[in-house]
């Protein structure tokens, strides 16, 4: 099983509408959980942490489920802009990060 | 604010060809890492550092050597280089603890004919 697994999509939403996804882990010892967006052919970065109680920044919101090994983004009232890759991030062994291959979000005018 | 600085950008290498991939970082992180991403494949770890002086392999080191002689900079090379190795390369850093948010460099761009 993958550390860390994704619905590559595309999710095709659009504008306006609200889109949600999941990922995966497999490593129930993984205390860290963040949720990265990639444009195309960019670097990636830091969209937001996941907390254990779940939370929210502006109009994206982000769920942790320990219990079923899961994360969750949530993004409200989409914008073009918002077309992009979210890549899920979760802490592994040895020192390092596991990175999801990600969802692709494609807002739709 | 520089954050984390790649060098070169784009670079193009015949086979058998070596060179070195730059990563300068001003945010006095401990830690840091090269990663190469290619098509399908997600980001995928080649080595990391836990500080100055010290290096370690990834999920995919082979092909691939490493120094991190000052804290700030992280030197990723390819001895001799291979079509295999085409892709793009992203260099981050993260604070002392592991598990906290990696800062990426805007990545080089290598292809190997």
């Amino acid at each position: 099983r993958k550390e860390v697994e994704q619905d590559p999509g595309p999710f095709n939403v659009p504008e306006g509408a609200t889109v949600a996804f999941n990922c995966t882990y497999s490593n129930s010892a993984s205390q860290s959980f963040f949720w990265y967006r990639q444009d195309c052919r960019k670097e990636p970065k830091l969209l937001m942490s996941v907390y254990s109680s779940g939370n929210e920044d502006g109009r994206f919101t982000a769920q942790l489920n320990r219990a079923s090994q899961y994360i969750s983004l949530l993004i409200r009232d989409s914008k073009l802009s918002d077309s992009a890759t979210y890549l899920c991030v979760v802490s592994g062994g040895n020192n390092r990060l596991a990175f999801g291959k990600g969802n692709q979000v494609v807002v739709i005018p | 604010n520089a954050g984390v600085t790649q060098t070169p950008k784009f670079r193009v290498l015949k086979t058998g060809q070596s060179m070195t991939l730059l990563c300068a970082q001003d945010m006095n992180h401990e830690y840091m890492y090269w990663y190469r991403q290619d098509p399908g494949m997600g980001l995928r770890l080649i080595h990391y550092s836990v500080g100055e002086g010290t290096t370690a392999k990834g999920e995919v080191p082979d092909g691939y050597n490493v120094s991190r002689l000052k804290k700030q900079n992280f030197l990723l090379g390819l001895e001799s280089a291979a079509p295999s190795q085409t892709s793009v390369y992203f260099c981050a850093s993260s604070l002392t603890v592991s598990n906290q948010p990696q800062h990426f460099g805007d990545g080089t761009r290598l292809s190997i004919l």
